[in-house]
């Protein structure tokens, strides 16, 4: 079965930082591979998406992350942090199991905290 | 995006009452989601479904059940709310147009249970 860790449910950095969230899947199939941020009462946002081809995907808010195949791991980094970053951060991997359910399964959240 | 809305955003009831969520969207797409957040455990998946009058249940569904009569629309229903129901409820669709089956979110429900 398909799995998702991520370490560290908090994370702080101050601003201006590097930021690095780690998020590592399990999955017996080639993944499809997620990042959604929420902030504070709010819906969850796609940050960025891994498919297929280039390993390194960027997406928005200058966050950026990496797909390693061997390590199986996606995590996800910001050059410099920024106090507008400070929400909770999810990853998440396409189900590949039988049928056409299309669901995600997902890890329990880091919530990234930004100091001045 | 996909114009989903969630009502009511807020809702306060009592032990042993019924209560239905409702999920819209706009682009009437097939795959409709519910879930519930909490402290601790993420994202739960309670119920989806992948076409009108076809769902199917989540890792949390007891005590919930779902119905879908029309495309845009996906409603969960609490038969008699109890305290430990008390979460925040997401409604996310997955687009038909995707191959990648990325979930796009409503804004929540929030429920108090007393």
């Amino acid at each position: 079965a398909q799995s998702v860790t991520q370490l560290g449910s908090h994370v702080s950095v101050s601003e201006g930082a590097l930021v690095l969230l780690r998020c590592n899947y399990s999955s017996s199939v080639p993944p499809y591979l997620f990042w959604y941020v929420q902030y504070p009462n709010q819906g969850l946002q796609l940050l960025l998406k891994y498919t297929t081809g280039a390993t390194l995907v960027k997406g928005i808010n200058g966050f950026e992350a990496e797909f390693k195949k061997s390590e199986t791991s996606f995590h996800l980094t910001k050059p410099s942090a920024h106090m507008s970053d400070a929400a909770e951060y999810f990853c998440a991997v396409s189900d590949q199991g039988a049928g056409n359910n299309r669901k995600l399964i997902w890890g329990l959240g880091t919530s990234l905290a930004v100091n001045p | 995006d996909a114009g989903i809305t969630q009502s009511p955003r807020h809702k306060v009831t009592e032990t042993g009452t019924p209560v239905t969520l409702r999920c819209h969207q706009t682009e009437n797409h097939r795959y409709m989601y519910w879930y519930r957040q909490d402290p601790g455990h993420g994202l739960r998946l309670i119920h989806y479904s992948y076409g009108v009058k076809d769902t199917d249940k989540g890792e949390v569904s007891d005590g919930y059940s779902v119905s879908r009569s029309k495309t845009e629309d996906f409603l969960l229903t609490l038969e008699s709310a109890t305290s430990s129901q008390t979460s925040v409820y997401f409604c996310a669709i997955s687009k038909d147009t995707s191959s990648y089956n990325e979930q796009f979110f409503g804004p929540g429900t929030r429920l108090t249970v007393l």
